[in-house]
């Protein structure tokens, strides 16, 4: 079974809102990931939380661990079109050296 | 500096056929590893590899091989095609698995 589960699975919403998803996870982890994937591509690298940090911020990207509820959210702020893409988290569980993914949030920005 | 590249971007196989797909990275990376991607199912992990000759089983080994000969090659293995293959297929790499991944572009493999 997969470590990670986002929420909401899909996300519509204009453009320059807010998109916000959240991830949940069953073990203790090392750390946790975001990637995004545009249709029909590879994912791409976005971010980076250890277990130790709370919040992390890269450009409009603003994502939160909270350890004690095995949860992350990432805020996406003033959406454009071209973030439009399926997002993933992932997690390495503290003592494993495997990196799994969950199922990913579908964001739809409309213009 | 090419990254992390697949071959071959599509293939189509018949039930039982065997085939490799090629992942090779240039980054000189020590972690490799292969998931596959099926609608609504997210990226599952088949195998993975923390350095050359040194290979591991993932969520959804059954059915294919891997071996690390060098750092930069990590191929997988078909060893009897089943249409419940059928999937994209990607390949990563990263100096662990507890750093971020480089995927590439992905093979689509249908098996009929």
């Amino acid at each position: 079974s997969q470590q990670g589960e986002e929420d909401p699975q899909a996300l519509s919403i204009q453009e320059g809102e807010n998109a916000t998803m959240n991830c949940s996870y069953k073990t203790s982890i090392n750390n946790l990931q975001w990637y995004r994937q545009n249709s029909g591509r590879g994912l791409v690298h976005l971010i980076l939380i250890r277990s130790n940090e709370r919040e992390k911020h890269s450009g409009r990207l603003r994502v939160t661990l909270d350890t004690s509820k095995k949860s992350s959210s990432l805020l996406i702020t003033a959406s454009r079109a071209a973030d439009t893409a399926s997002y993933f988290c992932a997690t390495d569980a503290k003592g494993a050296q495997k990196l799994v993914f969950g199922q990913g949030t579908r964001l739809t920005i409309n213009p | 500096n090419a990254g992390v590249t697949q071959t071959p971007k599509f293939q189509v196989l018949k039930t039982g056929q065997s085939m490799t797909l090629q992942c090779a990275q240039d980054m000189n990376h020590e972690y490799m590893s292969w998931y596959r991607q099926d609608p609504g199912m997210g990226l599952r992990l088949i195998h993975y590899s923390v350095g050359a000759g040194i290979t591991d089983q993932g969520e959804v080994p059954n059915g294919y091989n891997v071996s690390r000969s060098t750092t930069e090659d990590f191929p997988l293995r078909l060893l009897s095609a089943a249409p419940s293959q059928t999937s994209v297929y990607f390949c990563a790499s990263g100096r662990g698995a507890n750093e971020k991944l480089f995927f590439g572009s992905g093979t689509q493999l249908s098996v009929l």
